[in-house]
């Protein structure tokens, strides 16, 4: 069963705005990664947080993960037309699981 | 220099035919893994290996076999293919079964089911 859901499905934004994606899982976890998917391509890693970790840092994302609420944030800041594309959360027990992505537009 | 790598990138066939899916990884890890995306976008995992063993096999119609001749290779035989097997699938790896192993994604193999 699918483990992690991305909220909103779908973000518009104009070039320089910041992108905020949402994710929430249901079971207990070791870590939680985030990926991205361009259109047609597979998907890249960007970014892993431990589940003893609450924020995360790389270049322009900013990660923060409540294991309380379990659920977890992906911001982009500055974003680019090239950060269009579809973003994953996935959660990691005894194996990785998948939510089905936020689609992030970004407008030049 | 592709790290992990799919054949075909597109494949059209018939409803009851047989196909298999190549995927091939360079970077020498020990973990492969066969994922199913749907038009949804799920992307749900199917199989793992591990050195050649299985280890995670979900609930996939047993028409569905992975095989794995070598840690550098692990290709997916569909037998009987029904209009629901129609979807894009990826092949992964890591370094190891480890959970902070990351996964290194193929291109997809877009299968279309007539």
């Amino acid at each position: 069963s699918q483990q992690g859901e991305e909220d909103p499905q779908a973000l518009s934004i104009q070039e320089g705005e910041n992108a905020t994606m949402n994710c929430s899982y249901k079971t207990s976890i070791n870590n939680l990664q985030w990926y991205r998917q361009n259109s047609g391509r597979g998907l890249v890693h960007l970014i892993l947080i431990r589940s003893n970790e609450r924020e995360k840092h790389s270049g322009r994302l900013r990660v923060t993960l409540d294991t309380s609420k379990k659920s977890s944030s992906l911001l982009i800041t500055a974003s680019r037309a090239a950060d269009t594309a579809s973003y994953f959360c996935a959660t990691r027990n005894n194996d990785m699981r998948f939510g089905a992505g936020t689609r992030l537009t970004v407008k030049p | 220099d592709t790290a992990v790598s799919q054949t075909p990138k597109y494949l059209v066939t018939q409803m009851g035919n047989d196909k298999s899916i190549k995927c091939e990884q360079n970077l020498g890890h020990d973990t492969m893994y066969w994922y199913k995306q749907d038009s949804k976008k799920f992307l749900k995992i199917m199989f793992s290996y591990n050195n050649k063993e299985l280890i995670i096999n979900e609930t996939v119609p047993n028409r569905f076999s992975p095989k794995s001749p070598d840690k550098a290779h692990l290709n997916l035989h569909i037998n009987s293919l029904e209009l629901g097997d129609s979807a894009v699938y990826f092949c992964a790896s890591s370094l190891g079964t480890s959970g902070i192993d990351t996964q290194y994604f193929g291109p997809g193999t877009r299968l279309t089911v007539l």
